[in-house]
């Protein structure tokens, strides 16, 4: 059954690095999607893109956070200049339609030192 | 504004024993509600959703979820718990329409005791 892929799976970096996280969505999947989980709480909404352009952002989703998909296959996250805070588990999702449910990857594990 | 709540962030129960796991949402639209699990050091995954029509949806592993609209729940359910069933499960509800955000509950840890 064809995934959605994460890279790195785990990424260290130094406060206020950038970072780019990867992910490669299901092949036919129109809809792509961030989220987080900060470690004990609740998987967050980050953005959602289609057709190039973003489709929803939630309040987390600053000026520090832009999301790309610069070829057919990639969409990354980059944060510009990371803090403590943005340590977190990040997913990447895609969906076929709008409408359809979600397929998640196994997440990329951010830590900030 | 949408929000779940999912009752018990631990629920343990014996091996063969039911699974009941609730959840409660808030909607200000009709919903879509999904249940996901995540195993450790994995992905969420998807086990069963409901959009339209039927309210008792089934999904895999035997899984299934029942919408009740009057009491805004979607509770998920297993007949038979299975070692293997052991993890952390998510409700979560969207707007229905295109490309929309899932909101999440905080999470249930099921602990299958054998």
């Amino acid at each position: 059954e064809p995934e959605v892929t994460q890279t790195p799976s785990h990424q260290v970096t130094q406060m206020g690095q950038e970072v780019i996280l990867r992910c490669v969505p299901i092949s036919n999947h129109l809809y792509f999607y961030w989220y987080r989980q900060i470690l004990g709480q609740k998987v967050e909404f980050l953005v959602s893109f289609y057709n190039n352009e973003i489709s929803e952002k939630s309040e987390i989703f600053d000026d520090q956070f832009s999301v790309e998909r610069p070829d057919g296959s990639n969409f990354t996250l980059k944060i510009r200049s990371t803090k403590l805070e943005d340590s977190a588990m990040y997913f990447c999702a895609s969906s076929r339609e709008g409408n359809q449910p979600q397929h998640f990857g196994d997440g990329t594990r951010l830590s900030i030192l | 504004a949408q929000s779940v709540t999912q009752l018990g962030s631990h629920v343990s129960v014996s091996e063969g024993a039911l699974v009941l796991l609730r959840c409660n949402y808030s909607s200000s639209v009709p919903p879509y509600l999904f249940w996901y699990v995540q195993y450790p050091n994995q992905g969420l995954q998807l086990l069963l959703k409901y959009t339209t029509g039927a309210t008792l949806v089934k999904g895999i592993n035997g899984f299934e979820a029942e919408f009740k609209k009057s009491e805004t729940s979607f509770h998920l359910t297993k007949p038979s718990a299975h070692m293997s069933d052991a993890a952390e499960y998510f409700c979560a509800v969207s707007e229905s329409g295109s490309a929309r955000q899932l909101t999440f509950g905080s999470g249930t840890q099921l602990t299958v005791l054998p």
